[in-house]
């Protein structure tokens, strides 16, 4: 069983700080994404990472891909209200057979950042 | 281009009940998969279809069912309601190889009492 530890489960912050989310695991990931939910409402794709090493970046967010394959982080650059959210990182393991269409979910990082 | 769409956004059943909850994928996706997602549990994925077929399924009992139509539209039910299946349904879809980008839905709000 694929297990996705994503840390810290809380964060609330000022306006204008910086903070990083982790999101770590045993085995490799065939593909990682992020995601932003909001109360009620469906995630949203914000990032997917596939090669090891790799480094993204959407305006103030800032996403890696750790070499082995086996762990991202997600770096986002003076916060704002709103960034406040619920953030998930989410894994595909495998290529095939019990992989399809299967994302194995972290607990989620809610931040809150205050004015 | 359309979203995922999936309807109705809130339902209140009553225990014993059985519900349907639909699907509409973004066009030309052809692979659509299931989550519950509940405060203590997180997001779980529940199954995915493909063409028609299901591919893979979570570790959820037989109650949850679903399937998919030749439009790629799916649905999924469940059967015999329990208290603990009120929970945040979503619906994701992707083109379908292992691994690609997936899209979800606003979710289904189910209630049951």
């Amino acid at each position: 069983t694929q297990l996705l530890e994503q840390s810290p489960q809380f964060l609330s912050i000022q306006e204008g700080e910086n903070l990083t989310v982790y999101c770590n695991s045993s085995s490799v990931f065939s593909s990682l994404q992020w995601y932003r939910q909001e109360p009620g409402e469906g995630p949203v794709l914000l990032v997917t990472v596939v090669t090891g090493g790799e480094v993204k970046k959407l305006k103030r967010l800032t996403f890696q891909f750790g070499d082995a394959r086996k762990d991202s982080s997600l770096h986002i650059t003076a916060a704002q209200t709103g960034d406040t959210g619920l953030y998930l990182c989410a894994g595909h393991f495998g290529a095939g057979g019990t992989s399809y269409g299967k994302l194995t979910f972290g607990q989620g990082t809610i931040l809150t950042v205050h004015p | 281009k359309a979203g995922v769409t999936q309807t109705p956004r809130y339902l209140i059943k009553t225990r014993g009940q059985q519900v349907t909850l639909s699907c509409s994928p973004i066009s030309g996706h052809r692979s659509v998969s299931w989550y519950q997602q509940t405060p203590g549990q997180g997001l779980q994925f529940l199954f995915e279809y493909f063409s028609e077929t299901q591919r893979n399924k979570g570790n959820f009992p037989g109650r949850f069912s679903g399937r998919q139509f030749s439009n790629s539209r799916s649905e999924m039910n469940v059967s015999t309601l329990e208290l603990g299946d009120s929970a945040l349904y979503l619906c994701a879809s992707s083109l379908g190889p292992p691994g690609t980008e997936a899209f979800f839905g606003q979710g289904t709000r189910l209630t049951v009492v």
